[in-house]
């Protein structure tokens, strides 16, 4: 499809074990975000790609959490020693500049359960 | 950095009935607003978004303006119906130079029948 596709689409864990999420963008969006979407709260900024450095990793809430991006199109999300507190959507949007300037896009987001 | 504040939801209307979702903001400049939606089972998408004061944002029936004066960007829809039940989210960029939105905590709308 033409849109922004994650995989996979529900993740259910064991505590302690690492998940990895993926995210394909939209062909030639050089803008790659990831947010955590927590029942009940707003998007929480995890980490901003472009091409395939990230210059913003601010949002990334502990060392546990790491992404990478690659041939500035794939993107995986990786979260080590899953937490019962990790349990949220995980949302990857890109754009075609910074979504600042233009329409970000979403995918329908990975639901993650650590249990 | 930039943040914004949205009405709290939910929020249950009658089809037909006016709409309003307030959404203030605090930002350094005059940085674009933007307003997001997700319906049921499917990721955000741009609903409308204003680039500079004054601006009007519009789409689908709803509008939003840009007012610097009392920093606001309300989200209104003169009738809704039950197929614009969804979660709203107003949003901003970060700061100044950032390239990432940051978003309000969102206000679920459901339309009945």
């Amino acid at each position: 499809g033409a849109g922004v596709s994650q995989s996979p689409s529900n993740k259910v864990t064991e505590k302690g074990k690492d998940v990895e999420l993926r995210c394909d963008p939209i062909s030639g969006h050089t803008a790659l975000y990831w947010y955590r979407q927590s029942l009940g709260q707003g998007l929480e900024f995890l980490i901003y790609f472009q091409g395939n450095s990230a210059p913003d990793k601010s949002g990334l809430p502990s060392d546990r959490f790491s992404a990478e991006r690659t041939g500035g199109s794939v993107s995986t999300l990786t979260i080590q020693r899953t937490q019962q507190e990790d349990s949220a959507v995980y949302l990857c949007a890109s754009s075609l500049m910074g979504a600042g300037n233009t329409e970000a896009f979403f995918g329908q987001g990975t639901r993650l359960t650590v249990v | 950095g930039n943040s914004v504040t949205q009405m709290e939801g939910p929020v249950t209307l009658s089809e037909e009935a006016f709409l309003t979702i307030n959404c203030t903001y605090t930002a350094t400049g005059y940085p674009s607003l933007f307003w997001y939606v997700q319906y049921p089972g499917e990721g955000l998408q741009l609903l409308l978004k204003a680039t500079k004061a004054d601006d009007k944002g519009s789409n689908k029936g709803f509008e939003a303006t840009y007012r610097k004066e009392t920093t606001s960007f309300h989200l209104e829809k003169g009738s809704v119906q039950v197929s614009d039940s969804a979660v709203y989210f107003c949003a901003l960029p970060s700061s100044g130079s950032a390239r990432q939105l940051t978003f309000g905590s969102g206000t679920q709308l459901t339309v009945l029948p």
